[in-house]
């Protein structure tokens, strides 16, 4: 799987739209963009993924370059339940027959602010 | 709708205890399973997987094992445990596409 580098850390204001970057420079065709988060003391929680088209779901949204070499990830209003570890992942979808673990870096500590 | 369960929360145990964490999953059938650690200030590292019934792979050698009795259950055990095992273990499920989603884990100290 393709590395990733993230800032160690943002603050951000309650209210206020979160934008989260992400590298990913040797990402190769196969590879979807993951993100998760991780609350102090809780299990990662899924958020959103994409491949090249950007997405959106209830939770935030995913911009992809069009070369596919990096990433933000927006939380458009974020609140203080929004403080936590983010971590960026690229990833090669399998196809049956197998499976593999998640590749966690060191994450973004985003900190809402009020 | 698909839940995880990890049990139990916390735990407290002294060197070369046995360890025994289960993790059940409900509301899928046939899912892939991990069992992952995270160590304090460190990032999750992937122990053990698992495709199916009796099947486990395992990521890195330890003193660790992992079972797979039934088709939602996913069990980590040791039979002597180390200073070194201490740490936040979390149990996660995926299909399809691979997406896994997380269990809210076991916090265990070893002293």
């Amino acid at each position: 799987d393709a590395k990733t580098t993230q800032p160690p850390s943002m603050d951000c204001a309650e209210g206020r739209a979160a934008n989260l970057p992400c590298n990913h420079s040797t990402i190769s065709g196969n590879e979807y963009v993951y993100w998760y988060r991780q609350i102090h003391s809780q299990g990662p929680q899924y958020i959103i993924h994409g491949l090249k088209n950007n997405e959106t779901n209830e939770m935030a949204s995913l911009i992809i370059t069009e070369d596919r070499k990096s990433s933000t990830l927006i939380l458009p209003h974020a609140t203080l339940r929004d403080t936590a570890v983010y971590y960026c992942i690229v990833r090669a979808s399998y196809s049956g027959g197998g499976a593999d673990g998640l590749t966690f870096g060191k994450g973004t500590h985003l900190i809402i602010q009020p | 709708s698909q839940t995880i369960h990890q049990w139990p929360a916390t735990l407290v145990q002294p060197v070369g205890s046995p360890l025994s964490l289960e993790c059940t999953v409900e509301g899928t059938s046939n899912p892939n399973l991990y069992w992952y650690r995270q160590a304090a200030g460190r990032g999750l590292q992937l122990l053990f997987y698992s495709v199916g019934i009796g099947q486990i792979s395992s990521e890195v050698p330890q003193n660790l094992s992992a079972s797979r009795p039934q088709d939602r259950q996913f069990i980590l055990s040791s039979k002597k445990l180390l200073l070194s095992d201490s740490g936040f273990y979390l149990c996660a499920w995926g299909s399809g596409q691979e997406t896994q989603y997380f269990g809210p884990g076991t916090r265990l100290l070893v002293l």
